[in-house]
């Protein structure tokens, strides 16, 4: 089965802008517009925060946002919060039917 | 409101089973795809299990075929694991996942932890 990779970690200043991005380890990078973002604070459950690549469930802040280009897929959370302190997750769905999930980013907010 | 409950896990001996199950509520269940989603102590999410709303197609990752088997009773309102031979590598909090948006886990469960150790 593929793989994702993500950086260990990202860090960023109240106010700025952070990416995380999410590569694909093979040319499988998986089913076009499948990939999904989770954020998860320590001691609780993940939450959905982008899907199919670019779009946010409702009640998700607008300062979160997903792209993709080739290989490699991206969130990019604007305006920084002391909230949005947290781990991240990629997770894309393959040709095989199934679902990877990237490792996780530590975002810390300085 | 959607809830996910897991139930089921517990401390038990390597080569043992074991049955999580999940009691969803909230929304119709029979139209949902569902799947479990595992985390070991202080590490990442790992996907493991996924099964289509009327059971006809189920989708493991590798570490866990021939060992583990999702199932669901749209009857009943429930979602099951079994899973056996189990080893130490199968130490993790496990959540019950219900995929409502394309590609998407929109709701999960609180876990249900699973020890493996003798």
């Amino acid at each position: 089965q593929s793989a994702l990779t993500q950086p260990a970690s990202v860090s960023g200043s109240p106010g700025q802008s952070i990416t995380i991005s999410c590569t694909g380890t093979s040319s499988d990078f998986g089913i076009d517009n499948s990939v999904s973002w989770y954020q998860q604070h320590p001691g609780r459950a993940p939450k959905l925060m982008i899907y199919e690549v670019t779009k946010r469930p409702s009640g998700v802040s607008n300062r979160f946002s997903g792209s993709k280009s080739g290989n490699t897929a991206s969130l990019t959370i604007s305006g920084l919060q002391a909230e949005d302190e947290a781990e991240y997750y990629c997770c894309s769905f393959f040709s095989d039917r199934t679902y990877v999930f990237g490792p996780a980013t530590e975002v810390t907010v300085l | 409101e959607v809830q996910l409950v897991e139930s089921g896990g517990d401390l038990v001996q390597p080569g043992g089973s074991l049955r999580l199950s999940c009691a969803p509520s909230g929304f119709t269940f029979r139209t949902f795809w569902m799947g479990w989603v595992r985390q070991a102590p202080g590490m990442g999410l790992v996907w493991v299990a996924l099964i289509k709303p009327d059971g006809t197609e189920k989708q493991y990752v590798d570490s866990v075929k021939g060992r583990f088997t999702i199932s669901r009773d749209n009857a009943e309102n429930s979602l099951s694991l079994h899973m056996n031979s189990l080893t130490a590598e199968d130490t993790a909090l496990y959540y019950c996942a219900r995929y409502g948006v394309a590609y998407g886990i929109d709701y999960w469960g609180h876990g249900t932890l699973v020890t493996v150790s003798s």
